[in-house]
């Protein structure tokens, strides 16, 4: 089961818009668009944020929106504020009934 | 409203067993399928299992193959995970997590965690 590769970090200012990338190697993740996004805050469960590539679910900013292209997802956060700063990550459906996470990417607002 | 918790955590030493559960309410349980995803300390998530809504169907990920077993009891509204052979790897929190299911093959909604840890 192959990982998905996302940066360790990535840091904007307030105001900002940032981007994470998600790249991934199996045709699964490059022909499907069954890519999902998780918000982590230190000490709590992963909230989803972005299904199906680019879908929110009630109740998620619209500051938050997510993209596909080819091997690379990813989540982009317009008008970055202060309390986007925590973990994020990308979670992939890799096929034959298995599911892959990227490593996590540590979003810091300056 | 949904609620998934997670019990069964603790100190166990590596080779031995345990049983991790996680109660669901708020949901019908059998019209979903369920994931178990583990993270350790200080590390990503990483998905480990997959059980389908009637149970017929259980996949698990490579590093847990052959010594961990996902399974429910929907009469019970209840998500297990049978942990054997553990390994000091193996420390970590685990979450379960209801796969969403409009087929997107996200996780819509997570328990608090377990913490497991495995240690002489």
């Amino acid at each position: 089961q192959s990982a998905l590769t996302q940066p360790a970090s990535v840091s904007g200012s307030p105001g900002q818009s940032i981007t994470i990338s998600c790249t991934g190697t199996s045709s699964e993740f490059a022909n499907y668009n069954f890519v999902s996004w998780y918000q982590q805050n230190p000490g709590e469960a992963p909230k989803l944020i972005i299904y199906e590539g680019t879908k929110r679910p009630s109740g998620v900013s619209s500051r938050f929106s997510g993209s596909k292209s080819g091997n690379t997802a990813s989540l982009t956060i317009s008008g970055l504020q202060a309390e986007d700063e925590t973990d994020y990550y990308c979670c992939s459906f890799a096929g034959s009934s298995t599911w892959v996470f990227g490593g996590g990417t540590k979003l810091t607002v300056l | 409203q949904v609620q998934l918790v997670e019990s069964g955590g603790g100190v166990v030493q590596p080779g031995r067993s345990l049983r991790l559960s996680c109660a669901a309410s708020g949901f019908t349980l059998s019209g979903y399928a369920m994931h178990w995803v583990r993270q350790a300390p200080g590390k990503g998530l990483e998905w480990v299992s997959i059980i389908s809504d009637d149970g017929s169907n259980k996949y698990h990920a490579d590093s847990v193959k052959g010594r961990f077993t996902i399974s429910r009891d929907n009469s019970k509204n209840t998500l297990y995970l049978e942990m054997t052979s553990l390994r000091l790897e193996d420390t970590a929190v685990y979450y379960c997590a209801r796969e969403d299911i409009t087929n997107s093959f996200a996780f819509d909604y997570w328990g608090q965690g377990t913490l497991v840890t495995v240690s002489s």
